[in-house]
């Protein structure tokens, strides 16, 4: 099986823009999770969706959004780009809720001008 | 809250070296307990789980016990390579949540 895939996979934006990431899970799964990666906060849980609906949500203010399709593709959007979300965002994806092991995708490197 | 503390790196040995990396966590009820690793420019891999205490986990010579006496999952491997070289990330997820809490990372470096 294809593992996640996460596009793109490199981003540079400026302040005060927003941006979409995509999440493209494994085959079969059905819970897509995202996460934020700094070198001063580590990994943060950023939400979780399964069914297309968010089922858990970090503590990440409400620029931080998302979605997931029927075929279970999620996005996540950031509005209003500050310096400080510069970050490797993570997907990861797991066959149901309550699962234990989720897998990860390749990140996406977004940098903030 | 749920937390996971790890010990602090960088973390340099000589190739075949001895490796133990500490994770003490804070979790209500029985969590599982993860550890992944992540290669420089890529993601996070699973290395290896465990879902209740006493469990072992197991994978590429590394190892880990489930200690719910000292609330532990202690990461250990017998004889490093220079390809273990890499970032490894000490987890826990509470029962039927797909959220992680992480440790900080200890980023070891092997050298020949």
């Amino acid at each position: 099986k294809a593992g996640v895939t996460q596009t793109p996979r490199y981003l540079i934006k400026t302040r005060g823009q927003q941006v979409t990431l995509s999440c493209s899970p494994i085959s079969g799964h059905r819970s897509v999770s995202w996460y934020q990666q700094t070198p001063g906060q580590g990994l943060q849980f950023l939400f979780e969706y399964f069914s297309e609906t968010q089922r858990n949500k970090g503590n990440f203010p409400g620029r931080f959004s998302g979605r997931q399709f029927s075929n279970s593709r999620s996005e996540m959007n950031v509005s209003t780009l500050e310096l400080g979300d510069s970050a490797l965002y993570l997907c990861a994806s797991s066959p149901h809720r309550g699962t234990d092991t989720q897998y990860f995708g390749p990140g996406t490197r977004l940098t903030v001008l | 809250g749920d937390s996971v503390t790890q010990m602090e790196g960088p973390v340099t040995l000589s190739e075949e070296a001895f490796l133990t990396i500490n994770c003490t966590y804070t979790a209500t009820g029985y969590p599982s307990l993860f550890w992944y690793v992540q290669y420089p420019g890529e993601g996070l891999q699973l290395l290896l789980k465990a879902t209740k205490a006493d469990d072992k986990g197991s994978n590429k010579g590394f190892e880990a016990t489930y200690r719910k006496e000292t609330t532990s999952f202690h990461l250990e491997k017998g004889s490093v390579q220079v390809s273990d070289s890499a970032v490894y990330f000490c987890a826990l997820s509470r029962a039927g949540a797909n959220n992680l809490f992480f440790g900080t990372g200890t980023r070891l470096t092997v050298i020949p």
